[in-house]
């Protein structure tokens, strides 16, 4: 049963363009939501990060939109660089307030961005 | 800063023989966590600990799996026998108080032939 679900496993976009990245959870408990990046031999690296409180999160090239009637988030990359090329997962956990609660990951999304 | 540390960065091993994976959390994080990522998976929780208390273990399978932190910094996770399925790559990651980003390290790429 998997709680949170990127169904795109890979994404090809033009350099300067906008990549959008797709994420579903069904687990209604979940109230913070991350992605990470993650290159190949290396840990995934944190990216940017969402409480269920907001809708929205905008962190430079990056924003991450939240829509808890849909259960659906998204990651907006712009413009897109060849150096975003990687494997982005979406994470999320339950009880926030808690702090170091468990993560549970997406499969990913394999991104190339395209010069 | 230095990041999260883990040795080795590969392994190879037949199946039936011991392996011990380490990691060094980054400095002042209490809470330490062990992750398992299969080909093609995102990252699925073994074990996290608070300090040295394990307290989630849920997913960790006792019958061959162990993992100890026993002075609450660096951690061991340690599989015996290993398996043909065990083969994966195993992250650490550590976290502060307050926001949940989870720091990770590179990873153990393990494989059991």
């Amino acid at each position: 049963d998997q709680q949170v679900k990127q169904n795109s496993p890979s994404l090809s976009v033009q350099e300067g363009r906008i990549s959008i990245l797709n994420c579903d959870y069904t687990n209604s408990m979940f109230d913070y939501f991350l992605w990470y990046k993650k290159y190949p031999a290396e840990g995934p690296t944190f990216l940017i990060s969402i409480s269920s409180i907001k809708d929205k999160n905008e962190d430079g090239r990056f924003t991450v939109f939240l829509n808890k009637s849909a259960k659906h988030l998204s990651l907006h990359i712009v413009p897109s660089q060849p150096g975003d090329s990687a494997v982005y997962f979406c994470a999320a956990s339950a009880g926030h307030q808690g702090g170091s609660e468990k993560l549970v990951f997406g499969k990913g999304t394999k991104l190339t961005v395209n010069p | 800063e230095a990041g999260v540390v883990q040795s080795p960065r590969y392994k190879i091993i037949e199946k039936k023989q011991p392996v011990a994976f380490w990691c060094n959390p980054i400095s002042g994080h209490n809470t330490l966590y062990w992750y398992r990522q299969n080909l093609g998976q995102g990252p699925e929780l073994l074990i996290r600990y608070e300090n040295e208390e394990a307290v989630d273990d849920s997913q960790l399978p006792k019958d061959r799996f162990s993992a100890e932190r026993l002075k609450g910094v660096d951690s061991t996770l340690k599989i015996q026998p290993a398996e043909l399925g065990d083969s994966a790559v195993y992250l650490c990651a550590s976290t502060g108080q307050g926001p949940n980003e989870q720091y990770f390290g590179p990873g153990t790429r393990l494989t059991v032939t």
